[in-house]
């Protein structure tokens, strides 16, 4: 079946180091979506990526760093520079045209200590 | 203002229950998405919809596009159902607005 893989489910890191998030989809989708939900808001946009070696700062980009070689995948790098890294970061995907809806993958739960 | 409202924003409820969530937007959308989220974060998609009625087992998710607005209905709630419920629409600027959530607790 198609769908978004994000792994890992949950991830602890030391203050100070980057990390990079995983999230590939199977579903031949254009666009993909990094969103981060901090407990009592709802999810805020990271970064987000229209089409292969292209991609755009959302609401919340700063420390934060993307790249798209591939259309099945779009890592998210938290890096040194993002203040508060501890959160829930959600990929999605959707085709290209707005009649289509999202697909999400299931998250991941970052922890720096 | 939020372009997404939910409400409540707590539900308690005991075992059997019939359940209603609400959500309200204010902008034009394509697309209304509704998820589960767990105690320990994982999303689940639920429902996506553009105009009427979806059920899936006990859950039922409506959506009245005139006044935006949507509802989505637990029937016979049981506690395996505790968990956060979002609401988000895909925007006619194609954008993805979420609302902030509604946790439900069901008692046994």
């Amino acid at each position: 079946d198609g769908g978004i893989t994000q792994s890992p489910k949950y991830l602890f890191r030391k203050e100070g180091q980057n990390v990079t998030l995983s999230c590939e989809q199977n579903l031949n989708h254009d666009a993909m979506y990094w969103y981060r939900q901090d407990p009592g808001q709802g999810l805020r946009l990271i970064y987000y990526s229209q089409i292969v070696n292209d991609f755009q700062k959302g609401d919340i980009a700063e420390g934060y760093s993307v790249s798209r070689e591939k259309k099945e995948s779009f890592p998210l790098t938290v890096t040194s520079a993002q203040k508060n890294p501890t959160a829930f970061y959600l990929c999605a995907s959707t085709p290209r045209g707005r009649r289509y809806g999202y697909t999400f993958g299931s998250g991941t739960r970052l922890t720096v200590v | 203002k939020n372009e997404v409202e939910q409400s409540p924003q707590n539900l308690t409820a005991q075992e059997g229950e019939f359940i209603t969530i609400n959500c309200s937007y204010s902008v034009g959308i394509s697309a209304l998405h509704w998820l589960q989220q767990h105690p320990g974060g994982g999303i689940v998609s639920l429902f996506m919809l553009s105009s009427g009625k979806k059920k899936h087992g006990r859950l039922i998710a409506t959506i009245n596009i005139q006044e935006k607005h949507s509802s989505l209905h637990i029937t016979a709630s049981h506690p395996r159902d505790s968990a956060v419920y979002i609401c988000a629409v895909r925007s006619d600027t194609d954008k993805l607005i979420f609302g902030t959530g509604t946790r439900l607790q069901v008692f046994p």
